[in-house]
């Protein structure tokens, strides 16, 4: 059982570019939220998503847009990618959204946009 | 919004025992969780308080103070592996984490 997997690991990746950050898990979990973590700063919330076929907006939602056609799968897309978005992020889930459940998270993808 | 307050670092030695302060004030509460962070690894789950009092789990203990805003991590008999970032989260009344920007512990030998 893989858990929670996120790719690509790592990305370096030009200004202005289109990107999809990826997102499965495989616990069967409703709830699924986008993290990035800055030094500093801690982790803030970007989008989440209750359940299959609903989004939410986080802290810091503006630049990445996210979708969630089934349970497993929930990417993260920046339209077009500028450096302040230079970060690791962090996919994580729950077994709810409408309760305090503990979040598993993602082993990270670390984005660095020059 | 949400603020919540953590020492940046903290060093201890081996065997010791460290207590990483929290503070928070929040809209709506729903319960406050602690995770422990390797350098370069994803956040792992410690414990979660939802009512006043203290939790015990091994090593490791959380206390939580609604009417004061405040929680603590005890970590006791450290060990070298206790080295790693300790996140404070709390989840408000829409029940989403909002997390401290963490303490960075340090074991020394």
């Amino acid at each position: 059982i893989a858990g929670i997997t996120q790719a690509p690991t790592s990305q370096i990746l030009a200004a202005g570019r289109r990107m999809t950050l990826r997102c499965t898990q495989d616990m069967r979990h409703n709830a699924m939220y986008w993290y990035r973590q800055d030094l500093g700063l801690g982790l803030r919330l970007i989008h989440y998503s209750n359940t299959a076929g609903t989004t939410g907006k986080g802290e810091v939602p503006d630049g990445y847009s996210v979708s969630r056609a089934n349970t497993d799968d929930f990417p993260l897309t920046l339209a077009s990618a500028v450096p302040s978005q230079t970060s690791v992020y962090f996919c994580a889930s729950s077994d709810s959204g409408g309760r305090a459940d503990e979040q598993f998270f993602g082993p990270g993808t670390r984005l660095t946009v020059l | 919004g949400q603020n919540i307050d953590q020492p940046t670092e903290m060093t201890a030695t081996e065997g010791a025992i460290v207590q990483i302060n929290c503070t928070y004030q929040t809209s709506g509460f729903n319960g406050l969780f602690w995770y422990q962070q390797h350098a370069g690894e994803a956040p792992t789950f410690l414990s979660y308080n939802v009512l006043d009092g203290l939790e015990e789990k091994g090593r490791f203990s959380s206390f939580l103070s609604r009417s004061k805003g405040y929680s603590y991590l005890l970590l006791k008999e450290l060990q070298m592996k206790d080295s790693a970032s300790y996140l404070c989260a709390v989840t408000g009344g829409d029940y989403k984490l909002s997390f401290g920007a963490g303490t960075t512990v340090t074991v020394r030998a």
